[in-house]
């Protein structure tokens, strides 16, 4: 496609409950990554995928976070058991190859309200 | 850890004046750096690229540049605009290309 899509571009989730967030990258770019952003504040990395391969989990806050792609290309972020820190933007972004002229592209995001 | 500091944390300034971002990062093992854009509710407009091997780029009324050896990029705008008012976050790649952000400057531009 044209850009980084993700959706939904909204979720209301209740506390304990288990959201999905998609993301659809650039066409052809290999690199996917994961982002949350609260209130107020820079985007924290989450985690990132080459291809199928998830590469880097270090910035998933708890065992609750999970990440996927399995294909390579769209990526599935999950939150089991919601809770109400979890409340922010969720941002999807994929680089292709091109070494270190390879710029990074973000979608909308998703922003979650946990209530 | 790459840890990123951007200052001011926030700007305003009348139409017309000439401005200067400041970024500093920890590890200067990076391949590239990026300022993007945010304005409220909307997600990252990337606005310009540094490779780890230039020292600066210029695109319009925006110039950045790379002092990677002291951790330091510097984004300047010429003759700001209302429209320029937004949030600007400086983000070096690292290692398998993994961006890292700061808290970003918030900027306002006064009519």
């Amino acid at each position: 496609g044209a850009g980084v899509s993700q959706s939904p571009r909204y979720k209301v989730a209740k506390r304990g409950q288990d959201v999905a967030l998609r993301c659809d990258p650039i066409s052809g770019h290999v690199s996917l990554f994961w982002y949350q952003q609260a209130l107020g504040q820079g985007p924290e990395f989450l985690t990132y995928f080459q291809n199928e391969a998830q590469l880097d989990k270090s910035g998933l806050p708890s065992d609750r976070f999970f990440a996927e792609r399995p294909e390579g290309s769209v990526s599935t972020l999950k939150i089991q058991r919601t809770q109400q820190e979890d409340s922010a933007v969720y941002l999807c972004a994929s680089r292709g190859t091109g070494g270190s002229r390879t710029e990074a592209f973000f979608g909308q995001g998703t922003r979650l309200t946990v209530v | 850890k790459q840890e990123v500091t951007q200052i001011p944390a926030a700007l305003s300034v009348p139409e017309g004046e000439n401005l200067v971002l400041n970024c500093s990062f920890t590890d200067s093992a990076i391949y590239n750096l990026q300022w993007f854009r945010q304005d409220p509710g909307k997600g990252l407009t990337s606005l310009l690229l540094i490779q780890s091997s230039q020292r600066e780029q210029t695109s319009g009324r925006l110039n950045a540049s790379l002092d990677k050896s002291s951790g330091r990029s510097t984004l300047y705008i010429a003759a700001s605009q209302p429209g320029d008012s937004a949030t600007y976050l400086c983000a070096p790649a690292e290692r398998g290309f993994k961006t890292i952000f700061g808290a970003g400057t918030r900027l306002f531009v006064k009519a």
